[in-house]
């Protein structure tokens, strides 16, 4: 089984700083790891993913995030927030084999940006 | 890159009628689509998991009689809600996986379902 934790439900940055949203995850095999970007009344699109290669993963819209198995993690970074960056936040984790593996989300963050 | 197409985008109907939403993914073969609804604010559920030509696989809790799933091809699946009510009204989400899968998870624009 998995899960994944995303603590807190709002982050808020000014615009220019580092965006830090984090994700801690359960999973009884080697995860994949998702971070998708929700807008309003749109569906989910992928920013990275981590399947088992590089443990640094860069991703669109210049976010990256670190896999990091002794701590559980998989945070996502954007070094510089962006006002097009205000979003809903999701990551995910799926069993990783097979095509019918599932992905469970984390209740998601909302991530606003500050003039 | 893979691209998922959901219709309609949105749609309102009367209690008691039923509405049918369609997944289409059109530029790669879906051996598995996935079908979630989303709550104002909140994450996404998993209603249930479909395989190319047999039945889908609902979660706990999931009405297969209310909604009902046909994933009819490699390309389409499509969600029906059946005798549809208010409390039915939500965001609906589905989401393709490719048979190589190269794509991975790849979703569709939602749809949003107003029952009055």
């Amino acid at each position: 089984a998995q899960s994944v934790t995303q603590l807190g439900s709002h982050v808020s940055v000014s615009e220019g700083a580092l965006v830090l949203l984090r994700c801690n995850y359960s999973s009884s095999v080697p995860p994949y790891l998702f971070w998708y970007v929700q807008y309003p009344n749109q569906g989910l699109q992928l920013l990275l993913k981590y399947t088992s290669a590089a443990t640094l993963v860069k991703g669109i819209n210049g976010f990256e995030a670190e896999f990091k198995k002794s701590e559980t993690s998989f945070h996502l970074t954007k070094p510089s927030a962006h006002m097009s960056d205000a979003a809903e936040y999701f990551c995910a984790v799926s069993g990783a084999h097979g095509a019918n593996s599932k992905l469970t989300f984390g209740k998601g963050i909302t991530l606003s940006v500050r003039p | 890159g893979a691209v998922v197409s959901q219709h309609p985008s949105w749609v309102i109907c009367k209690s008691g009628t039923s509405v049918k939403i369609e997944c289409r993914s059109l530029d790669f073969q879906a051996t598995t689509m996935f079908w979630y609804r989303q709550f104002p604010k909140q994450s996404l559920m998993l209603m249930a998991t479909s395989n190319e030509g047999s039945k889908a696989t609902y979660e706990q809790g999931v009405e297969k009689d209310k909604f009902l799933i046909n994933h009819a091809s490699l390309t389409l699946s499509t969600l029906t809600v059946t005798s549809a009510h208010p409390e039915d009204s939500s965001f609906y989400i589905c989401s393709a996986r490719d048979v190589a899968q190269v794509y991975g998870y790849t979703f569709g624009s939602g749809t949003r379902l107003t029952v009055v």
